[in-house]
């Protein structure tokens, strides 16, 4: 399976700023996949990164929120913009591995906005 | 009703017990099923894939009920290390990505 590195692994973060969470991925892949887990939650896909093209963002998330970047096959970036405490999660990066689709993650990045 | 649906738990048990989970699924066109093992404060990692004719790996057991709509993992002879969070993930096929299950806890005491 894919290594995927994530960072930053955690920070803290002050309301009204921004934070960039990089994944690197040691493989060529099509698509990456941003998710979140908030504090007794499952995960939830925020958008798919596509390379040459637009993320996908699914229901809730706006790219305004989330911009992401995929300028190559093995990396991503995702920004969380103008955080609140809401933002306060861990952010997941994560590849596909053909052909039944199970999925692989980085280690996360835990964000806290104060 | 929600598209992966777990009992969160916590389980409770002795090491050397038993013990089995469920998860029901709402999506009847459903391709493939996962579990993945999360342990506090780390990302999930897949445990195993769900076949339809059932499948074992050492301790553990997958099994799958396409009538019923659901899948369960049944872990032998638990140790105090399987203690973590299990997680039901769904692929609904035609395009759609992985539905995952809020988790079920596990605790294995001694």
């Amino acid at each position: 399976s894919a290594v995927i590195s994530q960072k930053p692994s955690r920070d803290i973060c002050q309301r009204g700023t921004s934070l960039t969470i990089q994944c690197q991925v040691d493989s060529q892949v099509t698509m990456m996949f941003w998710y979140r887990q908030q504090p007794g939650q499952s995960l939830t896909l925020i958008a798919t990164a596509n390379q040459g093209s637009e993320a996908t963002y699914e229901s809730g998330f706006v790219i305004d929120k989330f911009p992401i970047s995929r300028p190559n096959l093995t990396f991503s970036t995702l920004t969380v913009s103008n955080m609140s405490p809401e933002d306060s999660s861990i952010y997941l990066c994560s590849v596909e591995e053909p052909p039944a689709g199970e999925l692989f993650f980085g280690e996360g990045s835990r964000l806290t906005v104060l | 009703r929600k598209e992966v649906e777990q009992d969160p738990g916590p389980f409770n048990v002795p090491e050397g017990a038993t013990v089995a989970f469920n998860c029901t699924y709402s999506n009847s066109a459903s391709q493939s099923f996962f579990w993945y093992r999360q342990d506090c404060r780390k990302e999930p990692k897949l445990l195993m894939s769900v076949y339809s004719s059932g499948n074992e790996d050492g301790r553990f057991t997958a099994q799958l009920n396409r009538a019923s709509q659901y899948i369960s993992l049944l872990i032998r002879d638990s140790k105090l290390s399987d203690s973590a969070t299990y997680l039901c993930v769904v692929n609904p096929g035609g395009g759609n990505k992985l539905t995952f299950g809020t988790g079920t806890q596990l605790k294995v005491e001694l």
